[in-house]
């Protein structure tokens, strides 16, 4: 079963720069895992944010950006805000049959 | 729109069905992923089965124990899990799948399944 790690937890400054990334037990991550991003808040479902590493949604705000990074996909909240707070999840797909694997999430504060 | 069922309470051995009825997009254009969450945990992928043709892939460790079908007649899917555990506790979340850009956009508002003797 592949696991996929991310920072348990990240604080940054309202305005800063902020990035978090995702990792595969399988290896580098690439396109082809079509890394999605997803945001949490308390007692909501996820919030969809990027798909196929670095596409946006219509409602995805301009700061947040995903990428690879060293092997890892990333997301990069530039500017951050205080309603950024929130748990961040990432999904990769492995093998033909695009299965899904979440990452355990990042928490991250705004303060 | 995505609209799931209401809770549910199981002992443990029994089965749930879960649905997941959309509205707004033609249906047999996109799939429905489900994802569950576990009181405090982060999300698992369960699967998904698209609109247009009931094709499925489910995650290895649901295998057997779980199904996923959908009624295009009324745009609803359902997810089924079977021989229920108390670590099958969790938050049942449908959305919308697009497989074109591997992207599951509009989620529904989760059901709650309790697993409990």
């Amino acid at each position: 079963q592949t696991v996929v790690t991310q920072e348990p937890s990240l604080t940054v400054s309202p305005g800063g720069t902020v990035i978090l990334t995702c990792a595969s037990s399988a290896g580098a991550v690439t396109r082809g895992n079509f890394p999605n991003w997803f945001q949490q808040k308390p007692g909501q479902a996820p919030r969809a944010l990027i798909y196929s590493t670095s596409g946006r949604h219509s409602w995805t705000p301009d700061r947040f950006s995903g990428s690879l990074l060293g092997g890892k996909a990333a997301l990069t909240l530039s500017g951050v805000q205080p309603e950024d707070e929130a748990d961040y999840y990432c999904l990769l797909y492995y093998g033909g049959d695009q299965l899904g694997v979440f990452g355990g999430g990042t928490k991250m504060t705004v303060l | 729109q995505v609209v799931q069922s209401g809770g549910e309470v199981k002992k443990p051995g029994a089965s749930v069905k879960v649905s997941c009825k959309t509205s707004g997009y033609p249906f047999n254009n996109f799939g429905i992923s489900w994802v569950r969450q576990a009181p405090g945990q982060g999300p698992e992928w369960m699967g998904w089965i698209s609109g247009y043709n009931g094709n499925t892939n489910y995650a290895q460790r649901l295998q057997g124990r779980v199904t996923m079908t959908t009624d295009t007649s009324t745009s609803t899917a359902y997810m089924e899990l079977r021989s229920l555990r108390s670590d099958d506790t969790a938050v049942y979340y449908c959305a919308r799948y697009d497989p074109e850009i591997h992207s599951s956009t509009f989620w529904g508002q989760g059901t709650l399944v309790t697993v409990s003797s």
